[in-house]
């Protein structure tokens, strides 16, 4: 059971350039999020997706788009990256609907912009 | 607004004593869950306890038990009996009744000393 798989791990972008975070779960879950984590800070969620063909934003969402392929693939493009996007980004997913359920997380991808 | 406090940045314990990591929140919603997760330097984020705000009595989960105190909207995490591999960064988060008020307290870092 892989659970939250994230690619990549590690991405190194210069300024304008554009990319696709991947995420997918295996755990029949609805809900799908997207996050973000600068040193010193908790995590800040970008977009989240309650459910199959919706999306919606978060706490930090500008320079960022989402897609909910389906249920168990949910991807974070970065259209033209900034130095200001350089962070830690989480992918999770939640079986219950708030405010109930924990997330389970992945990996995380490490993105680096020059 | 939701908000989400966590005042140690960090804290040194001994091995085998027991811990508490403190959390605030506010929030003028009636159905919400507090939620803590363990982050190790891997970087993985791993899930320890829920707690539903109408439940009635505290969450425990072996050896973590969350100290609810509605009133004083308190969510502290206690460790019982710490061991070397409980040293990690700790956070606190709160769900809402929507899931774009999903946010987290910036963390506490735990060092467990031998």
């Amino acid at each position: 059971n892989a659970g939250v798989t994230q690619t990549p791990k590690f991405q190194v972008l210069k300024t304008g350039q554009s990319m696709t975070l991947q995420c997918a779960q295996d755990m029949n879950h609805n809900s799908m999020y997207w996050y973000r984590q600068d040193p010193g800070m908790g995590l800040r969620l970008i977009y989240y997706s309650a459910s199959e063909g919706t999306t919606d934003k978060g706490e930090v969402p500008n320079g960022y788009n989402v897609s909910r392929l389906n249920k168990r693939e949910f991807s974070l493009r970065l259209e033209s990256a900034a130095p200001s996007q350089t962070s830690v980004y989480f992918c999770a997913s939640s079986e219950a609907g708030p405010p109930l359920g924990e997330q389970y997380f992945g990996p995380g991808t490490r993105l680096t912009v020059t | 607004a939701q908000k989400i406090t966590q005042t140690q940045p960090g804290m040194f314990v001994q091995e085998k004593e027991a811990v508490t990591l403190d959390c605030t929140y506010d929030t003028s919603d009636q159905s919400y869950g507090l939620f803590w997760y363990k982050q190790p330097s891997s970087g993985e984020m791993i899930f320890l306890i829920y707690q539903g705000s109408y439940d009635e009595q505290n969450a425990t989960e072996g050896r973590y038990s969350l100290n609810f105190q509605k009133a004083r909207k308190s969510a502290n995490l206690v460790i019982s009996a710490s061991q070397l591999g409980d040293s990690a960064m700790y956070f606190c988060a709160m769900r809402g009744p929507r899931d774009d008020k999903i946010i987290f307290g910036k963390g506490t870092r735990l060092h467990i000393l031998p």
